[in-house]
């Protein structure tokens, strides 16, 4: 069993829906989440960025981590087709180092 | 104005082979990595240097050598290529500190080995 389990997809949504993308995970000794954007073809961007539980907000971008379920999510409001990617869950434990354990990513399309 | 780079984009050679790909920052970051992207977009660290120095070395096999001849400069170096090297490399490159966490990848280089 991987240490970080993500719906590979792919999720298809029209444009203008709300996207939830969730990761679990099993170590309990992660404390930083991350979620990375990729388009096709192109390296990953870190897009938001959670320290140990709760929500942060970013424009359209909402991410929420719950330690106690092992679960951290992204919602995505009024979902554009510029949004279509593969979004990819990153997580670190405290003193861990750099070292970031990912999901396999989520691919998204949002249709017209 | 590019923040993180590689070269090249592509590289298709055959087995045996011996190949670099090169990787450069200009975020002024201390830490930079390497990943290795399998066909299904699973994303692995294989290295990581922080100012020159080795902090992290996953189980890689030792035909991947990293160097670093500054900080913002991290080369690989991969000899007798074997099929199941074929993947996409990132670089990526990160800020010190608690910011560590942010890292910043490379467009990636196609590797193919036939």
């Amino acid at each position: 069993q991987k240490e970080v389990e993500q719906d590979p997809g792919p999720l298809s949504v029209p444009e203008g829906a709300i996207v939830s993308l969730n990761c679990t995970y099993s170590n309990s000794a992660f404390q930083y989440f991350m979620w990375y954007r990729q388009y096709s073809r192109k390296g990953p961007e870190l897009l938001m960025y959670t320290y140990s539980s709760g929500n942060k907000e970013d424009g359209r971008f909402t991410a929420q981590v719950d330690k106690s379920s092992k679960y951290i999510s992204l919602f995505i409001r009024d979902s554009q087709p510029s949004d279509s990617a593969t979004y990819l869950c990153a997580m670190s434990p405290t003193g861990g180092g750099n070292k970031l354990t990912f999901g396999t990513g989520t691919q998204l399309k949002v249709e017209l | 104005d590019t923040a993180v780079s590689q070269t090249p984009k592509y590289l298709v050679t055959q087995m045996g082979n011996d190949k670099s790909i090169k990787c450069e920052q200009n975020l002024g970051h201390d830490t930079m990595y390497w990943y290795k992207q399998d066909s299904k977009k699973f994303l692995k660290i294989m290295f990581s240097y922080n100012n020159k120095e080795l902090i992290i070395n996953e189980t890689v096999p030792n035909r991947f050598s990293p160097k670093s001849p500054d900080k913002a400069h991290l080369n690989l170096h991969i000899n007798s290529l074997e099929l199941g090297d074929s993947a996409v490399y990132f670089c990526a490159s990160s800020p010190p500190g608690r910011r560590s966490y942010e890292q910043y990848f490379g467009p990636g280089t196609r590797l193919t080995v036939t």
